[in-house]
């Protein structure tokens, strides 16, 4: 399709408990990015991927948090053992990187909130 | 490092007045450079985008930007606000073979 699907789009979870996002990119596009947004508006870079490989995991706390891009199956990215601070909206985004074309689509987001 | 910086936390302005948002960046070398704008509890939507070519990009909404390397920068503007184009906008600077960065955002609130 023409969108970026991401699921679910709100997730409420207990401190120490796991969540897990998903992310369908558009068909075609070769690349995907996740994005943590909190409160202050800000957009941290977690962790890109080009098919099924990581590109750029230089965002990603690699303590708790985890993703993959496997063939056939919705991008997804983990947070073990989650923390009050895990809170936020996380977005992914796909493209082809096509310098000729070069831009994002947005999915709208899952809303996670840590209790 | 590439890096975003918009000046403005928050801008108020009235309706049909102008409008012009500051954005400036730091990049080694010639950037790709885009406007989102998002509304509350939604996701980014890209309103223009800047690679090369006419540094005046014309965008969705009635919304333009000027690239000024010798500035850095990369201002949107659009001549006469609408109550709708309330909203949060980021500028961001990107390259084909990594992650984009985004500015902090500056929230733009339409007066009657």
């Amino acid at each position: 399709g023409e969108e970026v699907a991401q699921t679910p789009k709100h997730l409420v979870r207990g401190e120490g408990q796991k969540a897990k996002l998903y992310c369908a990119p558009i068909k075609g596009h070769s690349y995907v990015f996740w994005y943590q947004q909190v409160l202050k508006n800000e957009f941290k870079f977690l962790i890109s991927f080009q098919n099924e490989n990581v590109f750029d995991e230089t965002g990603m706390p690699k303590e708790r948090f985890s993703a993959k891009c496997l063939p056939n199956s919705p991008c997804s990215l983990e947070i073990q053992a989650t923390k009050l601070e895990d809170s936020a909206v996380y977005f992914c985004a796909s493209s082809q990187l096509d310098s000729s074309n070069y831009g994002y689509t947005f999915g709208s987001g899952t809303r996670l909130t840590v209790v | 490092a590439q890096s975003v910086t918009q000046p403005d936390i928050h801008i108020t302005v009235s309706e049909g007045a102008s409008l012009e948002l500051r954005c400036n960046y730091s990049y080694g070398a010639t950037p790709y450079l885009f406007w989102y704008v998002q509304s509350p509890g939604q996701g980014l939507q890209l309103l223009l985008k800047y690679f090369s070519g006419d540094t005046l990009v014309q965008g969705i909404k009635g919304f333009e930007a000027e690239f000024k390397r010798s500035q850095s920068s990369f201002n949107l503007r659009k001549p006469s606000v609408h109550w709708s184009d309330a909203a949060e906008y980021f500028c961001a600077v990107g390259a084909p073979s990594g992650a984009m960065r985004f500015g902090a955002g500056t929230r733009l609130t339409v007066k009657p």
